[in-house]
């Protein structure tokens, strides 16, 4: 157990729906990263936040958001679903917002677009 | 960005044999790099990491060694059991940098 709980574990919904994504990083982890984990495009980096202030964004679409709460747990944000959109979805946290930190790993929230 | 490939893409090797998987990298930049394991339904878990300054890192039956000019690095797994069987990933990474850029991962089998 990483520490770093998601929730929901399963959701499956329509295309062109929203969904919510929630994320409680370690006991005093600041940072958390969230990635998408697909069959076509592997782990792929989506967005960092470092308490409470987005710090890095890789390959996150115009459609997804997320943000990081004064509690430090954070929230990803898909809306406008499509297929491709399916997919395994891992936020991680680190002590640190950037370095050589380790970063731990949720248990991660498998994201079925039908 | 960061151009991250592992080698080879599945590995299926007899319990009791060696594994290695490497990994090679563009950013010369890069300082960290470390390896994780994802057993199925599973988050990816750190399992060793290495730091420029150093060539190799061994821990029990798992080490890690680093070719800073060539800009690749191996795992090696020795004694392979059945519980080592999961896809592992690379992420090599600038020490300044917040990115991880992960490896296509390798698929280890291990046969009992």
């Amino acid at each position: 157990d990483s520490g770093v709980t998601q929730t929901p574990k399963h959701l499956i919904t329509a295309t062109g729906q929203r969904v919510t994504l929630r994320c409680s990083p370690r006991s005093g982890d600041l940072s958390v990263y969230w990635y998408q984990q697909s069959l076509d495009q592997g782990l792929q980096f989506l967005i960092q936040y470092y308490n409470g202030e987005e710090r890095a964004k890789g390959n996150i679409l115009e459609r997804f958001s997320a943000q990081q709460f004064p509690d430090l747990h954070s929230e990803l944000n898909l809306s406008s679903l499509e297929l491709g959109d399916s997919a395994l979805y891992f936020c991680a946290s680190s002590v640190g917002q950037g370095g050589s930190y380790e970063q731990y790993f949720g248990p991660g929230t498998r994201l079925t677009v039908t | 960005g960061e151009n991250v490939e592992q080698h080879p893409s599945t590995l299926s090797v007899q319990e009791g044999d060696s594994a290695v998987i490497k990994c090679t990298y563009s950013d010369s930049a890069s300082n960290y790099f470390p390896w994780y394991k994802q057993e199925l339904g599973k988050g990816p878990q750190l399992i060793i990491d290495i730091r420029s300054n150093v060539g190799e890192k061994k821990d029990q039956r798992i080490a890690v060694t680093l070719n800073k000019t060539a800009k690749h690095f191996s795992l090696h797994i020795t004694e392979t059991q059945p519980e080592d069987s999961a896809v592992y990933f690379c992420a090599p990474r600038r020490g300044a940098g917040n990115m991880l850029t992960f490896g296509g991962g390798t698929r280890l089998m291990v046969k009992p």
